[in-house]
């Protein structure tokens, strides 16, 4: 069974950066794709962008000029970073694997519980 | 690409059947999942590819559509089903989401 893990500060000042690690348990870091994803009250679901298994990059273009996903295969994690945040990046953020299953289908199948990040001075 | 939802939000009893609709802005193929979400919770995959359920799903849950218009059904409601219906498209990028449906007891 996949199993994540969002860890990082809750709460983060304004103009600052985001950072947020997700740890993966049950399968390798190396062998999917991964994504962020967050929620907030105003937005609802908002996709972040994904991380490919090589490290290449999709971004969400409303966000991509500040955001950075990672790898870091050695603890099999990987992490967000996003810069400048404002009030409008308070949200519950999760970690998801995004996997071509056997279907020949993309599907967000595993998520992490989720962590709430406030941005607040 | 933009999915509307409709209702925002519906009451319904046990034992109900229940359809939630999912419109997208533009053509997408099959390429639409439902999530469930409950209160604090992650969203939970039910559906992709329009019509397959996830494996460990209950088939009371069905899916439907194709192109613009889709549907989810759950044939008879459940105590445990009340809780936030997400579409989400995986056509095009960005990957986009439904503003969610409520399913109330009533």
């Amino acid at each position: 069974q996949v199993q994540l893990q969002e860890s990082g500060p809750g709460l983060v000042k304004p103009s600052e950066t985001l950072s947020l690690t997700c740890t993966v348990s049950g399968a390798s870091i190396s062998s999917s794709y991964w994504s962020w994803i967050r929620q907030s009250p105003g937005k609802g679901l908002e996709w972040i962008g994904y991380i490919s298994d090589s490290g290449s990059t999709n971004y969400n273009p409303s966000l991509e000029s500040r955001v950075t996903i990672s790898l870091d295969t050695s603890k099999n994690q990987l992490s967000l970073k996003l810069s400048s945040v404002t009030a409008a990046d308070t949200a519950v953020y999760y970690c998801a694997r995004f996997y071509y299953n056997s279907h020949a289908y993309w599907v967000f199948d595993f998520w992490g519980q989720g962590t709430l990040v406030t941005v607040s001075s | 690409i933009q999915l509307t939802q409709s209702p925002s939000s519906l009451s319904a009893s046990v034992g109900d059947r229940v359809t939630i609709t999912c419109r997208a802005s533009q053509g997408i193929s099959s390429y639409l999942a439902w999530f469930q979400q409950k209160p604090g919770k992650a969203p939970k995959l039910l559906i992709f590819g329009a019509s397959t359920l996830q494996s460990g799903v209950p088939s009371r849950f069905s899916g439907s559509g194709f192109g613009t218009d889709f549907t989810l059904t759950i044939s008879s409601l459940q105590p445990e089903d009340f809780a936030t219906y997400y579409c989400q498209q995986l056509n095009t990028y960005p990957r986009t989401f439904g503003q969610g449906t409520k399913v109330e007891i009533k």
